[in-house]
């Protein structure tokens, strides 16, 4: 069975500081994904950052980026320069062996000014 | 590129009562997926259809649940008896076929919020 771990229900950043959430995940499966959802107040879940298993090179998409750990099973997302538009739930998600993703509790972000 | 729509955005019915809900997909996308969301919780799936065709579906998914996709298009999702344990987010995500890989994105609406009193 697929599990995914957020142990941060809740974290804030100033405005152009960094910040890295926290993600753990279990899974049996040899080929799978990480993800990382946001999700803002209107609740539409935007893709942040994904990246494939079999990949050793961390992913990055502007000023977010992964530090994926492989053996630890851990995927964490840091967000650099945070800028207000930052601030919303961020769900970590694993994909493998079907179609579903299985996500996580969320970590609520909020951005200071 | 319109986005993926559901309707309606809020609904709220009596216990036992019937209820469903609509997606349109981006269209083009073969693939359509329903997630629930209750408070506090990440999403979980519900199921997945490519085209018209229900490929998988999550023991979530009772006997009062039905999902269909008729012309691979739109699809609805149909709760029955509704109990208040249903309360909670539907969201609905499409994605583009692609050559057999399980990594591409979602695109998801934003959701109906369904409160059964």
């Amino acid at each position: 069975a697929q599990t995914v771990t957020q142990s941060q229900p809740e974290m804030s950043v100033q405005e152009a500081e960094t910040v890295t959430l926290s993600c753990t995940y279990d899974t049996s499966e040899s080929d799978y994904y990480l993800f990382w959802y946001k999700q803002p107040p209107s609740r539409q879940m935007i893709l942040v950052i994904r990246q494939e298993a079999y990949k050793q090179q961390n992913a990055t998409e502007n000023r977010f980026s992964v530090n994926f750990q492989k053996a630890a099973k851990s995927f964490s997302l840091k967000i650099s320069d945070s800028q207000l538009g930052d601030a919303a739930m961020y769900f970590c998600a694993n994909q493998g062996g079907s179609e579903k993703l299985v996500f996580g509790k969320g970590t609520k972000l909020t951005v200071n000014p | 590129d319109t986005g993926v729509s559901q309707n309606p955005r809020h609904k709220i019915t009596k216990r036992g009562q019937n209820v469903t809900f609509r997606c349109d997909p981006i269209s083009e996308h073969n693939r359509l997926y329903w997630y629930r969301q209750t408070l506090g919780q990440g999403p979980e799936f519900l199921t997945y259809f490519q085209n018209e065709a229900q490929l998988e579906k999550s023991r979530l998914l009772s006997d009062r649940f039905s999902a269909e996709r008729p012309k691979g298009s739109f699809s609805t999702l149909e709760i029955q008896r509704t109990e208040q344990g249903d309360s909670a987010m539907y969201l609905c995500a499409s994605s583009p076929r692609g050559q057999g890989a399980r990594n591409e994105k979602l695109f998801f609406g934003s959701g109906t919020q369904l409160s059964v009193l």
